[in-house]
């Protein structure tokens, strides 16, 4: 039963460039949230996607967007990249029924905007 | 603004005595608590999660909640040097919902 799955693992882009970041949830799962991870702090929540819609949004600014498809696999773009970005991108995934809360992360994307 | 605040790190306990890790959350609607272990470099492991008041025991790892005190604690017993990685507190406010997460301990188990 393969868990979480992201890709890619690392990758390094320039200023102003834009990324998508791949996820596939775990199997059984249809709930699929992206967080970013800082150096140092915990994760912070951006987005929540379920039934290939947006379901709640954190903090982040537009420049942050997502996509959910029929197979629960989930996309994050980020567009004008900024220094800022840089960080550890986590997917995380759940579902409901008797999946209830347990939420797993994948091994997460390592994000460097240079 | 819900948040969770973790006791600041890092936290250094010899190798077989109990490392004691705490949080505090400030939203008395938040439902479940969960403990993840994170090691330097990877992503957040999921080691605990809580929804009643009381403890939860699975094997080493003791969680404690107190819903009055709005207190999480995660107790690991004979702590070894396998266990030095950062401990992320979370909550959830409503299932199906977001995790928040508190800033990380750091724990060091010296042989």
């Amino acid at each position: 039963d393969a868990g979480v799955t992201q890709s890619p693992t690392h990758l390094i882009k320039t200023r102003g460039q834009q990324v998508t970041l791949r996820c596939s949830p775990k199997s059984g799962h249809d709930t699929v949230s992206w967080y970013q991870q800082a150096l140092g702090q915990g994760p912070q929540f951006i987005f929540q996607y379920y039934e290939e819609e947006e379901r709640q949004r954190g903090n982040f600014p537009d420049r942050f967007s997502g996509h959910q498809f029929p197979n629960y696999s989930s996309e994050l773009n980020v567009n004008a990249l900024l220094l800022g970005d840089s960080a550890l991108y986590l997917c995380a995934s759940s579902g409901t029924g008797a999946y209830g809360n347990t939420i797993y992360f994948g091994e997460g994307s390592w994000l460097t905007v240079v | 603004q819900k948040e969770v605040e973790q006791n600041s790190g890092p936290l250094s306990v010899p190798e077989g005595a109990i490392a004691s890790l705490n949080c505090t959350y400030s939203d008395r609607g938040s439902q479940s608590f969960f403990w993840y272990r994170q090691y330097s470099g990877k992503s957040p492991e999921l080691i605990m999660s809580i929804y009643s008041n009381g403890d939860k025991e699975d094997g080493r790892f003791t969680a404690q909640l107190n819903k009055a005190s709005q207190y999480v604690s995660l107790l690991i017993r004979d702590s070894q040097p396998s266990d030095s990685a950062t401990y992320l507190c979370a909550a959830i406010y409503n299932q199906g919902g977001k995790l928040i997460f508190g800033q990380g301990t750091e724990l060091s188990v010296k042989p």
